[in-house]
């Protein structure tokens, strides 16, 4: 069964600490996973895309890797802001198209 | 329209009543999800349509929930006889298809059964 894990559940950071969120999936034949942002309220929103073939991207003081051997992916926050209280959701597509989602890390940005 | 559209953004309802929340998708996007997300709780996956292939209904927590995709756009999720634990954001996601594409998110409905 197609799956995706994420760790933390959530954290509490203080504003210009870094963090690093975590996501484990089990999803199989590969394509693609992307991380997005979804502040409250709102709809999820892309931050990233990753490939079989790519390690590292970034977007901004956000960083994604990913690990296709052990099937992890993780997306650093560097010198967060108070911008950056979001739920953060890993989101895995089989070659098949079919998308399945983590089911978030919420981040708690204080001053 | 531009994007992912749900109707309504917000809906409070009795105990007992029914819902249907809308989501009308990007026109020509072949998927569409429905998820909710409970107060402090992460993405629940309820229901997935893929063009014309029949839904993947795993997510649906129980018989109340039911939802269907007419025409291959539209899409409504139904809840019967609701309860004070369906109180949720609803999200809705439709795909293009093609492996370089993300997922389109609406804005999501927030149901509240007093």
């Amino acid at each position: 069964k197609n799956q995706v894990e994420q760790s933390p559940q959530s954290l509490i950071i203080l504003e210009g600490k870094n963090c690093t969120l975590q996501c484990n999936y089990t999803v199989s034949p590969f394509s693609n996973l992307r991380w997005y942002k979804q502040d409250t309220g709102r709809g999820p929103v892309s931050l990233t895309i990753m490939t079989f073939s790519e390690n590292t991207k970034s977007n901004g003081r956000y960083t994604a890797t990913l690990d296709a051997d052990t099937k992890q992916s993780s997306l650093h926050i560097t010198a967060s802001q108070l911008s950056d209280s979001a739920s953060y959701i890993c989101v895995v597509r089989a070659a098949g198209n079919k998308l399945t989602f983590g089911g978030g890390t919420r981040v708690l940005v204080k001053p | 329209g531009a994007g992912v559209s749900q109707s309504p953004s917000n809906k409070v309802t009795e105990k007992g009543k029914d819902v249907e929340l809308r989501c009308d998708p990007i026109s020509g996007h072949t998927a569409l999800y429905w998820y909710r997300q409970s107060l402090g709780q992460g993405l629940e996956f309820l229901i997935y349509f893929q063009g014309n292939s029949a839904p993947d209904k795993s997510g649906l927590p129980s018989d109340r929930f039911s939802a269907e995709r007419t025409g291959g756009s539209v899409s409504t999720l139904t809840i019967q006889r609701t309860q004070q634990e369906d109180s949720a954001v609803y999200l809705c996601a439709s795909t293009p298809g093609g492996a370089g594409t993300g997922a389109f998110f609406g804005q999501g409905t927030r149901l509240t059964v007093v």
